[in-house]
Protein backbone atom coordinates (compact mmCIF):
# COMPACT_ATOMS: atom_id res chain seq x y z
CA UNK A 1 0.00 0.00 0.00
CA UNK A 2 1.00 3.62 -0.29
CA UNK A 3 1.45 4.32 3.24
CA UNK A 4 1.06 2.71 6.90
CA UNK A 5 -2.16 0.79 7.39
CA UNK A 6 -3.71 0.94 10.91
CA UNK A 7 -7.22 -0.80 11.96
CA UNK A 8 -9.51 -0.35 13.53
CA UNK A 9 -8.90 3.52 13.56
CA UNK A 10 -11.10 3.37 16.99
CA UNK A 11 -11.87 0.58 19.64
CA UNK A 12 -14.60 0.84 22.58
CA UNK A 13 -14.16 -1.68 24.89
CA UNK A 14 -15.25 -2.71 28.26
CA UNK A 15 -12.43 -2.87 30.98
CA UNK A 16 -11.06 -6.27 31.40
CA UNK A 17 -11.94 -7.59 27.38
CA UNK A 18 -8.70 -8.15 25.15
CA UNK A 19 -8.32 -5.63 22.64
CA UNK A 20 -6.01 -6.30 19.38
CA UNK A 21 -4.86 -3.93 16.65
CA UNK A 22 -3.42 -4.25 13.65
CA UNK A 23 -1.04 -2.79 11.82
CA UNK A 24 0.17 -2.88 7.76
CA UNK A 25 3.44 -1.50 7.28
CA UNK A 26 5.04 0.12 3.71
CA UNK A 27 5.69 -2.77 2.11
CA UNK A 28 9.74 -3.10 1.72
CA UNK A 29 10.09 -1.90 5.10
CA UNK A 30 11.92 -3.55 7.66
CA UNK A 31 11.45 -2.03 10.59
CA UNK A 32 8.36 -2.01 12.93
CA UNK A 33 7.48 0.44 15.47
CA UNK A 34 4.64 0.85 18.16
CA UNK A 35 4.05 3.98 20.16
CA UNK A 36 1.21 5.09 22.58
CA UNK A 37 0.27 8.92 22.63
CA UNK A 38 -2.03 9.46 25.97
CA UNK A 39 -3.95 13.06 25.88
CA UNK A 40 -1.26 16.14 25.49
CA UNK A 41 1.49 13.34 26.10
CA UNK A 42 4.47 12.95 24.11
CA UNK A 43 5.21 9.56 22.34
CA UNK A 44 6.09 6.64 24.23
CA UNK A 45 7.88 3.75 22.55
CA UNK A 46 6.56 0.24 23.18
CA UNK A 47 8.18 -2.42 21.11
CA UNK A 48 10.50 -2.86 17.90
CA UNK A 49 10.64 -5.29 15.02
CA UNK A 50 13.70 -5.12 12.62
CA UNK A 51 14.06 -8.27 10.60
CA UNK A 52 14.32 -11.76 11.55
CA UNK A 53 15.61 -10.31 14.60
CA UNK A 54 14.20 -11.19 18.04
CA UNK A 55 11.64 -7.77 19.04
CA UNK A 56 13.32 -5.04 21.51
CA UNK A 57 10.10 -4.85 24.09
CA UNK A 58 11.85 -2.95 26.55
CA UNK A 59 8.82 -0.41 26.20
CA UNK A 60 6.27 -2.65 27.29
CA UNK A 61 4.71 -1.23 30.06
CA UNK A 62 3.47 -4.42 31.54
CA UNK A 63 3.00 -8.17 30.75
CA UNK A 64 -0.69 -7.67 29.40
CA UNK A 65 0.82 -5.92 26.53
CA UNK A 66 2.11 -8.31 23.63
CA UNK A 67 3.00 -7.47 19.73
CA UNK A 68 4.27 -9.90 17.06
CA UNK A 69 4.52 -9.80 13.59
CA UNK A 70 4.00 -12.12 11.30
CA UNK A 71 6.00 -13.01 8.27
CA UNK A 72 8.15 -9.53 8.96
CA UNK A 73 5.12 -7.83 7.64
CA UNK A 74 2.10 -7.61 9.61
CA UNK A 75 1.86 -6.52 13.58
CA UNK A 76 -0.63 -7.40 15.84
CA UNK A 77 -0.79 -5.59 19.22
CA UNK A 78 -2.36 -7.31 22.06
CA UNK A 79 -3.89 -5.84 25.26
CA UNK A 80 -5.04 -8.09 27.88
CA UNK A 81 -7.64 -7.62 30.33
CA UNK A 82 -7.55 -3.94 29.33
CA UNK A 83 -7.63 -0.89 32.06
CA UNK A 84 -9.08 2.95 31.99
CA UNK A 85 -5.11 3.93 31.81
CA UNK A 86 -4.67 1.94 28.58
CA UNK A 87 -6.99 4.47 26.46
CA UNK A 88 -4.98 6.52 24.05
CA UNK A 89 -3.84 6.46 20.54
CA UNK A 90 -1.40 3.69 19.63
CA UNK A 91 1.04 4.57 16.68
CA UNK A 92 2.23 2.34 13.92
CA UNK A 93 5.36 3.18 12.60
CA UNK A 94 7.58 1.83 9.76
CA UNK A 95 10.73 2.35 8.26
CA UNK A 96 13.37 0.61 5.62
CA UNK A 97 16.64 0.27 7.48
CA UNK A 98 19.69 -0.08 4.96
CA UNK A 99 22.92 -0.58 7.00
CA UNK A 100 23.21 2.61 9.29
CA UNK A 101 21.37 5.29 7.26
CA UNK A 102 18.88 7.18 9.38
CA UNK A 103 15.57 6.79 7.80
CA UNK A 104 12.75 8.60 8.84
CA UNK A 105 9.44 6.79 10.46
CA UNK A 106 6.51 6.43 8.48
CA UNK A 107 3.39 6.60 10.43
CA UNK A 108 0.35 5.14 10.37
CA UNK A 109 -3.28 7.04 11.80
CA UNK A 110 -3.43 5.05 14.70
CA UNK A 111 -5.43 3.49 16.55
CA UNK A 112 -8.25 5.23 19.35
CA UNK A 113 -8.60 2.80 22.41
CA UNK A 114 -11.08 3.92 24.43
CA UNK A 115 -11.41 1.64 27.90
CA UNK A 116 -14.70 2.12 29.62
CA UNK B 1 21.30 8.14 27.24
CA UNK B 2 19.40 9.82 24.15
CA UNK B 3 17.16 12.44 25.14
CA UNK B 4 15.01 15.32 23.41
CA UNK B 5 13.60 18.45 24.71
CA UNK B 6 11.52 20.88 23.03
CA UNK B 7 10.22 23.74 24.90
CA UNK B 8 6.75 24.22 26.04
CA UNK B 9 3.25 25.01 24.36
CA UNK B 10 0.86 25.84 23.17
CA UNK B 11 2.49 28.32 21.05
CA UNK B 12 -0.45 30.63 19.83
CA UNK B 13 0.63 32.90 16.31
CA UNK B 14 -1.16 35.39 14.19
CA UNK B 15 -1.23 34.31 10.79
CA UNK B 16 2.35 36.10 8.76
CA UNK B 17 4.21 35.91 12.08
CA UNK B 18 7.78 34.26 12.67
CA UNK B 19 7.83 30.84 14.24
CA UNK B 20 10.83 29.15 16.29
CA UNK B 21 9.97 26.03 18.40
CA UNK B 22 13.23 25.32 20.56
CA UNK B 23 14.71 21.77 20.28
CA UNK B 24 17.96 20.87 22.28
CA UNK B 25 18.73 16.92 22.52
CA UNK B 26 21.19 14.69 24.21
CA UNK B 27 22.76 11.78 21.99
CA UNK B 28 25.44 9.58 22.20
CA UNK B 29 27.44 8.96 18.49
CA UNK B 30 26.37 11.05 15.43
CA UNK B 31 22.20 11.19 15.87
CA UNK B 32 20.19 11.68 12.30
CA UNK B 33 17.53 14.74 13.67
CA UNK B 34 13.90 15.09 12.79
CA UNK B 35 10.76 17.37 12.94
CA UNK B 36 7.45 15.42 12.28
CA UNK B 37 4.11 17.31 12.10
CA UNK B 38 0.77 16.15 13.58
CA UNK B 39 -2.09 17.65 12.00
CA UNK B 40 -5.68 17.22 13.61
CA UNK B 41 -6.75 13.62 13.76
CA UNK B 42 -4.08 12.54 11.55
CA UNK B 43 -1.13 10.30 12.20
CA UNK B 44 2.68 11.67 12.71
CA UNK B 45 4.07 13.27 9.28
CA UNK B 46 8.13 14.02 8.53
CA UNK B 47 8.26 17.59 8.02
CA UNK B 48 12.16 17.63 7.47
CA UNK B 49 15.25 15.90 8.42
CA UNK B 50 18.87 16.36 8.63
CA UNK B 51 21.96 13.54 9.18
CA UNK B 52 25.14 15.19 10.05
CA UNK B 53 25.97 18.49 11.69
CA UNK B 54 25.45 22.05 9.90
CA UNK B 55 22.69 19.83 7.76
CA UNK B 56 20.28 22.34 7.06
CA UNK B 57 16.52 20.41 6.28
CA UNK B 58 13.68 22.33 4.54
CA UNK B 59 10.36 21.83 3.84
CA UNK B 60 7.15 23.77 2.95
CA UNK B 61 8.72 26.55 4.41
CA UNK B 62 9.90 25.46 7.61
CA UNK B 63 13.79 25.05 8.18
CA UNK B 64 16.24 23.45 11.03
CA UNK B 65 19.67 23.43 11.30
CA UNK B 66 21.47 20.57 13.14
CA UNK B 67 24.20 22.25 15.39
CA UNK B 68 26.34 20.14 17.04
CA UNK B 69 28.04 22.60 19.08
CA UNK B 70 25.02 23.53 21.00
CA UNK B 71 22.84 20.48 20.38
CA UNK B 72 20.21 22.15 18.60
CA UNK B 73 17.91 21.28 15.91
CA UNK B 74 15.45 24.78 16.67
CA UNK B 75 12.33 24.87 14.11
CA UNK B 76 11.84 28.06 12.24
CA UNK B 77 9.06 29.31 9.84
CA UNK B 78 9.06 33.10 8.70
CA UNK B 79 5.47 33.33 7.86
CA UNK B 80 3.02 30.96 9.35
CA UNK B 81 -0.28 30.29 8.54
CA UNK B 82 -3.26 28.89 9.32
CA UNK B 83 -3.14 25.66 8.01
CA UNK B 84 0.24 25.13 9.88
CA UNK B 85 -2.08 24.68 13.34
CA UNK B 86 -0.73 21.09 14.15
CA UNK B 87 1.66 19.45 16.95
CA UNK B 88 5.48 19.55 16.14
CA UNK B 89 7.38 17.14 17.57
CA UNK B 90 11.59 16.73 17.38
CA UNK B 91 12.91 13.67 17.38
CA UNK B 92 16.41 11.75 17.05
CA UNK B 93 17.38 8.24 16.10
CA UNK B 94 20.56 6.69 17.15
CA UNK B 95 23.27 6.60 15.76
CA UNK B 96 22.52 2.74 14.95
CA UNK B 97 19.42 3.83 13.82
CA UNK B 98 17.54 1.31 15.70
CA UNK B 99 15.48 3.42 18.23
CA UNK B 100 14.11 7.13 17.80
CA UNK B 101 13.38 9.21 20.46
CA UNK B 102 10.86 12.24 20.72
CA UNK B 103 9.83 15.16 22.37
CA UNK B 104 7.19 15.89 23.95
CA UNK B 105 5.10 17.78 21.27
CA UNK B 106 4.38 21.60 20.85
CA UNK B 107 1.37 22.98 20.01
CA UNK B 108 0.79 25.55 17.48
CA UNK B 109 -2.38 27.67 16.65
CA UNK B 110 -2.28 30.28 14.15
CA UNK B 111 -5.24 32.58 14.37
CA UNK B 112 -5.79 34.72 11.55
Amino acid sequence: GAGVSQSPSNKVTEKGKDVELRCDPISGHTALYWYRQSLGQGLEFLIYFQGNSAPDKSGLPSDRFSAERTGGSVSTLTIQRTQQEDSAVYLCASTQKTGSYNSPLHFGNGTRLTVT
Amino acid sequence: GNSVTQMEGPVTLSEEAFLTINCTYTATGYPSLFWYVQYPGEGLQLLLKATKADDKGSNKGFEATYRKETTSFHLEKGSVQVSDSAVYFCALSDGAGNQFYFGTGTSLTVIP
